[in-house]
């Protein structure tokens, strides 16, 4: 049974300092997603990580993957007010991508950033 | 207008009765699914489905059910047999060469 782990769960911080969330999977597995939740909200898709050693960055978030120690850490440079929310990882549970069976998610890191 | 709408977005169900939550989309994607969220917990998916008349069970399928007569058309019942189902219910849909998931806005079911 695959497991998604993330930490921690919560996370509470000044703007202007930067912080890592880990996820750390139990099963072999190449293709790695990180999504954002709002409040009340939907999730919408942050990175999606295909290889070992992939790297994406978008703003002040950099997302990595390191697929042999079954790790993914998302990065949060310099954090703004407005990069609060929820942030999940997910995993392929059968690993044909698209997620096309489904995706196992963690339970998510509820990130505050306060002024 | 392309995307995922799920309706309606807040939903009461009494105990013992069955309820059905839409999901529709027009982006032309194979696959669909269904997740279910409690409050403080990641995602766990239902039920999905690659092609029309077709799906398949998730990791927790027991108490629902869903069919999928038409690509852009996916909906899921929650039935009696369900014991909990008060949780926020998100769709969402996913193209093959596409490494994504797309979710819809959600349905937040309570039981009264």
């Amino acid at each position: 049974e695959l497991k998604v782990e993330q930490n921690p769960l919560f996370l509470s911080m000044q703007e202007g300092k930067n912080y890592t969330i880990y996820c750390n999977y139990s099963t072999t597995s190449d293709r790695l997603y990180w999504y954002r939740q709002d409040p009340g909200k939907s999730l919408e898709s942050l990175f999606v990580l295909l290889s070992n050693g992939a790297v994406k960055q978008e703003g002040r978030l950099m997302a990595s993957l390191d697929t042999k120690a079954r790790l993914s850490t998302l990065h949060i440079t310099a954090a703004v007010h407005d990069l609060s929310a929820t942030y999940f990882c997910a995993v392929d549970i059968l690993y044909s991508g698209g997620g096309a069976d489904g995706l196992t998610f963690g339970k998510g890191t509820h990130l505050i950033i306060q002024p | 207008d392309g995307g995922i709408t799920q309706s309606p977005k807040y939903l009461f169900r009494k105990e013992g009765q069955n309820v059905t939550l839409s999901c529709e989309q027009n982006l032309n994607h194979d696959a669909m699914y269904w997740y279910r969220q409690d409050p403080g917990q990641g995602l766990r998916l239902i039920y999905y489905s690659q092609i029309v008349n077709d799906f398949q069970k998730g990791d927790i399928a027991e108490g629902y059910s869903v069919s999928r007569e038409k690509k852009e058309s996916f909906p899921l019942t929650v039935t009696s047999a369900q014991k909990n189902p008060t949780a926020f219910y998100l769709c969402a849909t996913g193209l093959a060469g596409v490494d994504t998931q797309y979710f819809g806005p959600g349905t937040r079911l309570t039981v009264l």
